[in-house]
């Protein structure tokens, strides 16, 4: 069954310490993974796919097939990283490919 | 980026009656569009994907009869939430594709719709 696990429900960190979001998957292929951000009151928004393989905002996110993990990490927060982040997957190279979204974890930078 | 438009951005009906939510992609072409549903402090659920002139493709557990989903054009889908009831209050997000080439195809999303049913 495709699935998408993240353990954290709430991440609080200092403003500058590194972040690390969890994401785990199950899927039987080779999916997409994504994780989408979602600011308070703004619509949500990609910040990253695997395929691009690019930092965005300073984030980065490295597919682990073996451990089938794709873990979002910054090595040094800011507090406008303060948003709810979704990890997300869906088949592979498909327009028709719907996307699963994983739970959510909230992300609180504090000062 | 590609913008996705929701109309209305919230919505407030008495039980039983029937409610429209519009969703637009306004500067592409979307042949694929999806509708999510988010409940307070959860994730988005996918309910169904709605396809360019045919039927939407529902979600286990996501009762056609009740949700109807039509996709007349390639920026319009429209979900209707037939004889609301209370249990039917919700956050409702539709994202629409934009094709791109070498899977690079990207999802944007609207900014969501508030129904609550008295």
């Amino acid at each position: 069954a495709q699935r998408v696990t993240q353990p954290e429900k709430l991440l609080s960190v200092f403003k500058g310490a590194p972040v690390e979001l969890k994401c785990n998957y199950s899927y039987s292929g080779s999916p997409e993974l994504f994780w989408y951000v979602q600011y308070s009151r703004q619509r949500l928004q990609l910040l990253l796919r695997h395929i691009s393989r690019e930092s965005i905002k300073g984030f980065t996110a490295d597919l682990n097939k073996g451990e089938t993990s794709f873990h979002l990490k910054k090595p040094f927060a800011q507090e406008e990283d303060s948003a709810m982040y979704y990890c997300a997957l869906s088949g592979p190279y498909s327009s028709a490919s719907k996307i699963i979204f994983g739970s959510g974890t909230r992300l609180s930078i504090r000062p | 980026g590609a913008v996705v438009s929701q109309h209305p951005s919230w919505v407030i009906c008495k039980s039983g009656t029937s409610v429209k939510i519009e969703c637009r992609s306004l500067d592409f072409q979307a042949t694929t569009m999806f509708w999510y549903r988010q409940f307070p402090k959860q994730s988005l659920m996918l309910m169904a994907t709605s396809n360019e002139g045919s039927k939407a493709t529902y979600e286990q557990g996501v009762e056609k009869d009740k949700f109807l989903i039509n996709h007349a054009s390639l920026t319009l889908s429209t979900l209707t939430v037939t004889s609301a009831h209370p249990e039917d209050s919700s956050f409702y997000i539709c994202s629409a594709r934009e094709l791109g080439g070498m899977g690079t195809d990207t999802q944007y999303f609207g900014p969501g719709t508030r129904l609550t049913v008295l």
